[in-house]
């Protein structure tokens, strides 16, 4: 079956502008993360989802990150006036009720500010 | 969350066996240990997953003694394609709530 898709692949914008990352996770999956990721280091959590509603947001770095996942199936991060600090690989995940931990990972979006 | 210590990198060399040893001290009771998978350019892939004992899969074992402070995975025969950083995790199992905490995890080198 289909796994996690995340688009775009790579998203290259300005200082400043603003962007939305697309996450479609595993269909039936409830619960749903995001994570960032920097060159040479694990991933860092940012938030999770378990439905629709932001269960834990305890990671996102600032008020200019926001998620959604209005129906309970696919979620958004939008990034509001993006800084350069603000690229890296954003990845997000879904697991089942079955097993938390066993999480399937999308491919990732790459964002670079410049 | 109990914090895990690996090493940072290991090589290899094809068809040998690798160990790689994580510390966590501080795991507590509901904890399970986990280990990730990541190549280049792509997202983390669960490998393993163990609560106690020995864990075995069609990709690889881990052994957990018995006081749990420490656990090791082990990769058999490994290949080029094995070449990756690999991740050990713990938490609890039952609640989506316990994100997970990723290290720097173990780069893992394979040459031929």
């Amino acid at each position: 079956g289909a796994g996690v898709s995340q688009t775009p692949s790579n998203k290259v914008t300005e200082k400043g502008k603003y962007v939305e990352l697309r996450c479609d996770p595993i269909s039936g999956h409830t619960a749903l993360y995001w994570y960032r990721q920097s060159l040479g280091q694990g991933p860092e959590f940012l938030i999770y989802f378990q439905g629709t509603g932001a269960a834990d947001d305890s990671g996102l770095p600032n008020d200019r990150f926001f998620a959604v996942r209005p129906e309970g199936s696919v979620s958004t991060l939008k990034i509001q006036r993006t800084e350069r600090g603000d690229s890296a690989v954003y990845l997000c995940a879904s697991s089942s009720m079955s097993s938390y931990n066993e999480q399937f990972f999308g491919p990732g979006t790459r964002l670079t500010v410049l | 969350l109990a914090k895990t210590t690996q090493p940072i990198s290991m090589d290899s060399y094809e068809g040998q066996e690798v160990n790689i040893t994580c510390s966590h001290n501080n795991i507590a009771t509901n904890d399970y240990i986990t280990w990730y998978q990541q190549f280049p350019s792509q997202g983390p892939r669960f490998i393993i997953q163990g609560y106690k004992t020995k864990v075995t899969n069609e990709v690889a074992s881990l052994f957990i003694p018995a006081d749990r402070k420490s656990s090791t995975l082990s990769l058999p025969r490994v290949s080029l394609s094995d070449t990756a950083v690999y991740y050990c995790l713990v938490g609890a199992n039952n609640n989506a709530g316990n994100m997970l905490t990723f290290g720097g995890g173990t780069r893992l080198m394979v040459k031929p």
